[in-house]
């Protein structure tokens, strides 16, 4: 699976916008782009996925590239529970669901 | 409908024993995957079952072993514990292998002394 590429943390305050970055240059034509967050003390969980088009759903937005090297992942409104670090991981349409391949991902803060 | 969970949630253990660490996936899941996390890291895969078949495996050594039952529960087995296996072990249920989501337990934080 190809690799990604995401800042190490960034600080958000409440009830503003967050853009987390991420950047795919080695992606495939058939690699989506998974995001999952990991809150303390807990299991990763899924935000959001797309394939070429941005994504909506309710707890974020993604927003992918024209070229899909890069995608950004869209927080609306930052409340203090959205505080945990963020993963941006490339998944093969093709490939066995349950192996994901984490980096170290994002930590987000978020000040009230 | 219950998510996944997993037992135990703490356990401390010395090196050289053997470890089970168990998971209840969510209902109607029938694909589990196992994930070890060391601190400050992200989840590494270390294998997921299939309808109690194993499909797919990460690098990680033979004493690491798992099982699926035929209600889709699952267990990871550690023999032989290493320092460096003190780790938080995740377990994760989905639909299916080609499934888009993944839905994780809390884990189970393991100590090896």
């Amino acid at each position: 699976d190809a690799k990604t590429t995401q800042p190490n943390s960034m600080e958000s305050n409440e009830e503003e916008p967050v853009h987390l970055p991420c950047n795919h240059s080695t992606i495939s034509g058939t690699d989506y782009i998974h995001w999952y967050r990991q809150l303390p003390s807990q299991g990763p969980e899924y935000v959001i996925h797309g394939l070429t088009s941005n994504v909506n759903n309710r707890m974020a937005s993604l927003a992918i590239a024209e070229d899909r090297k890069s995608s950004t992942l869209i927080l609306h409104r930052a409340t203090l529970r959205d505080a945990a670090v963020y993963y941006c991981i490339l998944r093969d349409v093709g490939g066995s669901q349950g192996n994901l391949i984490f980096g170290k991902g994002t930590k987000l803060s978020v000040k009230p | 409908e219950t998510g996944v969970t997993q037992s135990p949630t703490h356990l401390i253990k010395t090196r050289g024993q053997q470890v089970t660490l168990r998971c209840s996936s969510q209902s109607g899941h029938n694909t589990v995957s196992w994930y070890q996390q060391a601190l400050g890291q992200g989840p590494q895969f270390i294998f997921q079952y299939y309808r109690e078949e194993e499909n797919g495996r990460g690098n990680f050594p033979p004493r690491f072993s798992g099982l699926q039952f035929p209600n889709y529960s699952s267990e990871l087995n550690v023999n032989a514990l290493e320092l460096d296996d003190s780790a938080l072990y995740l377990c994760a249920s989905s639909l299916g292998v080609s499934a888009g989501e993944l839905f994780f337990g809390e884990g189970s934080r393991l100590t090896v002394l």
